[in-house]
C-alpha cells in the first residue's frame, strides 16, 4: 500500500475563515511534506516534518500553520489566506527525510474568494 | 542550484511509443524520477533510476539515463489514451535527501486516436 490519503478534495474559503487540510499515510514513513501547486507549475516544497517535528519551513508565510499529531497525520492550518494562496495543495510521505522516495496523494484543491 | 528542464508538450498517435526527455545539471544527483499527474490528480510516482543505472525497464515504461549528458528519458511504449497527463520529471542530490527533490517544469503529453 502506497497511499497518501488527504481531506478534504476540494476547498472554498473567505479570507477571514479558518479552516484546515488533512493527511494520513500508513506506511509507516517517518518524514512528511507538505507541497503548493498552482496551475502548469511543478510543485513547491512548503514544510517537512520528520520523526513529528518541523524540519524544513520554505519560508511560508505564518497564515499557513502545519502540525503533525503524531507519525500518521498531517494537518495544514489555514488562516486570513488570500486569493493568490488558491492552488493544489499536496502533501506527500517518505520512509525518511533521507529515503529516497516521495509518495504523494491526491491533493487538496483549495480556492480563496 | 539545481535546474531540471523538459519541453513543455509532446503529442503522439494512440499505439506509438513517447519519448519523454528532462535534462538536469546537478552532477552529484543520485535518484531521479518520473511521475505522472493526470487532470485535477495528485502526483503518482511512475519509476525511479539510481544513478549508478543507465537503464530501468517496468513493463511499458523505459527509462533511460546518460549520467555524462546529464539527460533523462522516459518511454511509453503502445501509447494509449489513458497516458495523456503531465510527467514531471525529479532529481535529489547526493545522499538522496527526499527533502531536497527538484522538479523539472513537467511535459503535458497528448495521446491523439
Amino acid at each position: 500500500d502506497t497511499e497518501v490519503t488527504q481531506t478534504p478534495k476540494h476547498l472554498v474559503m473567505g479570507m477571514t475563515n479558518k479552516k484546515s487540510l488533512k493527511c494520513e499515510q500508513h506506511m509507516g514513513h517517518r518524514a512528511m511534506y507538505w507541497y503548493k501547486q498552482k496551475a502548469k507549475k511543478p510543485p513547491e516544497l512548503m514544510f517537512v516534518y520528520s520523526y513529528e517535528k518541523l524540519s524544513i519551513n520554505e519560508s511560508v508565510p505564518s497564515r499557513f500553520s502545519p502540525e503533525c499529531p503524531n507519525s500518521s497525520l498531517l494537518n495544514l492550518h489555514l488562516h486570513a489566506l488570500q486569493p493568490e494562496d488558491s492552488a493544489l495543495y499536496l502533501c506527500a510521505s517518505s520512509q525518511t527525510s533521507s529515503g529516497n522516495t516521495i509518495y504523494f496523494g491526491e491533493g487538496s484543491w483549495l480556492t480563496v474568494v | 542550484g539545481e535546474d531540471v528542464e523538459q519541453s513543455l508538450f509532446l503529442s503522439v498517435r494512440e499505439g506509438d511509443s513517447s519519448v519523454i526527455n528532462c535534462t538536469y545539471t546537478d552532477s552529484s544527483s543520485t535518484y531521479l524520477y518520473w511521475y505522472k499527474q493526470e487532470p485535477g490528480a495528485g502526483l503518482q510516482l511512475l519509476t525511479y533510476i539510481f544513478s549508478n543505472m543507465d537503464m530501468k525497464q517496468d513493463q511499458r515504461l523505459t527509462v533511460l539515463l546518460n549520467k555524462k549528458d546529464k539527460h533523462l528519458s522516459l518511454r511509453i511504449a503502445d501509447t494509449q489514451t489513458g497516458d495523456s497527463a503531465i510527467y514531471f520529471c525529479a532529481e535529489t542530490p547526493q545522499g538522496g535527501t527526499a527533502s531536497k527533490l527538484t522538479f523539472g517544469t513537467g511535459t503535458r503529453l497528448q495521446v491523439t486516436l
